[in-house]
């Protein structure tokens, strides 16, 4: 049973637009959400985090919002850029408190075009 | 400041058999992880280590084995490959058990493992 899904296995965006990456989740005990960026050939590499007190974290171009009644987080980058592209993870600690073992989703590649 | 470093970074292997792939950091981190990646299916947890001397199973650790034996390493061993096992494999680490913002994940480059 997948706790963190991640629906859309690919998406495409072109430079200057916002880029949209979803993530829903079955668990409602969650309490942290992180998001995580990779690059071909290269270990993911830790991109924002959200706690689940807010509904809202902006770090530069970057914001994840969460929605918890829907369970749905969401990754925006604005605006988009080529170096952006890379598959994004979202992924949740799976006991509360104590989040020793990260679950990931499958990822979502984005693809950022000229 | 290395992180996390993973050798080999490819191996092909004939189904049958075994080999070790060595996990190393510098942080001085307690927790360490092994992950694999495969198309679909994200990361998933093998095995991980809550300190020195300790090994726990994550979500798929069967066909597999790992030891800590030292702080700083983290060894996955396959005994008898098997083209199943063909993947990318990721290990991590994390200061505390925890994964919150500066305590997130540590991950290395990675280990492209072909079993033919």
């Amino acid at each position: 049973d997948q706790q963190v899904k991640q629906n859309s296995p690919s998406l495409s965006v072109q430079e200057g637009r916002i880029s949209i990456l979803n993530c829903d989740y079955t668990n409602s005990m969650f309490d942290y959400f992180l998001w995580y960026k990779k690059y071909p050939a290269e270990g993911p590499t830790f991109l924002i985090s959200i706690s689940s007190i807010k509904d809202k974290n902006e770090d530069g171009r970057f914001t994840v919002f969460l929605n918890k009644s829907a369970k749905h987080l969401s990754l925006h980058i604005v605006p988009s850029q080529p170096g952006d592209s890379a598959v994004y993870f979202c992924a949740a600690p799976p006991t509360p408190g104590t989040a020793s073992k990260l679950t990931f989703g499958t990822g979502t590649r984005l693809q950022v075009t000229l | 400041n290395a992180g996390v470093t993973q050798t080999p970074k490819f191996r092909v292997l004939k189904t049958g058999q075994s080999m070790t792939l060595l996990c190393a950091q510098d942080m001085n981190h307690e927790y360490m992880y092994w992950y694999r990646q495969d198309p679909g299916m994200g990361l998933r947890l093998i095995h991980y280590s809550v300190g020195e001397g300790t090994t726990a199973k994550g979500e798929v650790p069967d066909g597999y084995n790992v030891s800590r034996l030292k702080k700083q390493n983290f060894l996955l061993g396959l005994e008898s490959a098997a083209p199943s096992q063909t993947s990318v494999y990721f290990c991590a680490s994390s200061l505390r058990g925890t994964a919150y913002l500066s305590d997130g994940y540590t991950f290395g480059s990675g280990t492209r493992l072909t079993v033919v």
